[in-house]
């Protein structure tokens, strides 16, 4: 199968409700990144994880490279979260090259 | 913050014609990259460099080239333009030893 699996491809929020992404993983991860795409096309690095868990603000995420899983949580979702998100995970054959996943489409409205 | 410049930030091309895009970094980092993006999907990694004047084939290196003349330039050139390079391209760096990668803002690719 694909080394990283998305999920959901889509999904839809009002404002001030929470959710989850979730990325798995083919193989053994050495880190992960989260990424979020606005609507200019611009990435915004999110998170970089080599195992544990980081928060910043409304978003959480955990990456457990054992059970080979990355997750994103946004809390409180607000309008300007709207947008694609994207996990890419770095796999431990050195020079950090990335795999990403498909995306997940956030939108959130009032 | 990290910065990486791109440049054309898009480009229309004819098929059969030679194109080229330039990265800049201004962060001493050690590894630049190559990534394409279609329309809904994610990044996949085309050509990558961990040193000046050496370059190396990412997942999808078919019909690209990529040349690294020094730390802080990297570009990819399509030597033959086709329909199916249409995408938008971006260009990311980082350091040995601090393996988050740093994007640009992307180069918008239209070949006709």
């Amino acid at each position: 199968g694909m080394p990283v699996e998305q999920n959901p491809p889509a999904l839809s929020l009002y404002e001030g409700a929470d959710s989850g992404l979730r990325c798995n993983f083919s193989t053994t991860m050495k880190s992960v990144q989260w990424f979020q795409q606005n609507h200019r096309g611009r990435l915004i690095t999110l998170f970089y994880l080599a195992q544990g868990t980081k928060e910043n603000g409304r978003l959480k995420s955990t990456f457990n490279s054992k059970e080979r899983y990355s997750t994103l949580h946004i809390k409180d979702a607000q309008l300007e979260d709207s947008g694609t998100y994207f996990c890419a995970a770095e796999a431990d054959s050195g020079y950090n090259k990335l795999t990403f996943g498909k995306g997940t489409v956030l939108l959130v409205s009032p | 913050e990290a910065a990486v410049t791109q440049s054309p930030r898009s480009k229309v091309a004819v098929t059969g014609g030679k194109v080229t895009l330039s990265c800049h970094q201004t962060n001493n980092h050690d590894y630049m990259y190559w990534y394409r993006q279609d329309t809904g999907h994610g990044l996949r990694l085309i050509h990558y460099s961990y040193v000046a004047d050496s370059t190396e084939k990412g997942d999808i290196p078919d019909g690209y080239k990529a040349s690294r003349p020094s730390q802080e330039n990297f570009s990819l050139i399509l030597e033959l333009a086709s329909l199916s390079q249409t995408a938008v391209y971006f260009c990311a760096s980082s350091g040995l030893g601090q393996d988050t990668q740093y994007f640009g803002p992307g180069t918008r690719l239209l070949v006709l």
